[in-house]
């Protein structure tokens, strides 16, 4: 079945770069996306990655895609206080009905 | 623009009560509808989807159901909870398309506790 997995907790100093790895397990899924849970809130999409690219930079996140691995990982520059959140990697399970699968989330904390 | 509702924000409920927990959606038509739900250390498991109006897919066993009454309402609803109910239940829409996108539009979300 569909196992999508994340370390569940990251805490870096403001300013420094933060990396939140996820694994996944459908090596057909042709999307995977990153989405970010604010404290008390519900989840908002960061970015995505199409499986036939290696990296998607926007701004300040930079997704890395190792698709033979099965590897997917956000690294957000210079993190910021505002970056504390839970990021959840996700992988498409049907296009039809967009039904994603979650992977447990990463909670980062950023202390200055 | 499109907006989406839930509510309530936080419900404290016995075990065997009744739950009923309502999702709507405005500034879109015939959207996808999805109950998700957020266990502590668990991530986001998805419990129910929606493509149309009557139209309910589970996706878990569970002592859970779902209903879309009207387009744009989706209603998460229980005879009798039990202490596993507990969690944080999200819904989230997406525009229905002949090819996914993948980007779903979540609700701020209702925190149940079931003593």
């Amino acid at each position: 079945g569909e196992d999508v997995e994340q370390s569940l907790f990251l805490s870096v100093r403001e300013g420094d770069s933060s990396v939140i790895n996820c694994t996944y397990t459908d090596s057909s899924s042709t999307y995977l996306y990153w989405y970010k849970q604010e404290p008390g809130a519900g989840l908002q999409l960061l970015t995505y990655i199409f499986s036939n690219m290696d990296m998607k930079q926007d701004q300040r996140l930079t997704v890395l895609l190792n698709k033979k691995d099965k590897h997917l990982s956000l690294r957000i520059a210079d993190t910021q206080t505002g970056d504390s959140a839970i990021y959840f990697c996700a992988e498409i399970l049907s296009y039809n009905t967009d039904k994603l699968i979650f992977g447990t989330g990463t909670r980062l904390q950023v202390f200055p | 623009s499109q907006t989406i509702h839930q509510w309530p924000a936080t419900l404290v409920q016995p075990v065997g009560s009744p739950l009923s927990l309502e999702c709507t959606v405005e500034g879109t038509s015939n959207p996808n509808l999805y109950w998700y739900r957020q266990a502590a250390g668990r991530g986001l498991q998805l419990l129910f989807y929606s493509v149309g109006i009557g139209q309910i897919s589970s996706e878990v066993p569970q002592n859970l159901s779902a209903s879309r009454p009207q387009d744009r309402q989706f209603i998460l609803s229980s005879k009798k909870l039990l202490l596993s109910d507990s969690g944080f239940y999200l819904c989230a829409w997406s525009p229905q398309t002949e090819r996914g996108t993948g980007e779903l539009f979540f609700g701020e979300g209702s925190r149940l506790t079931v003593l």
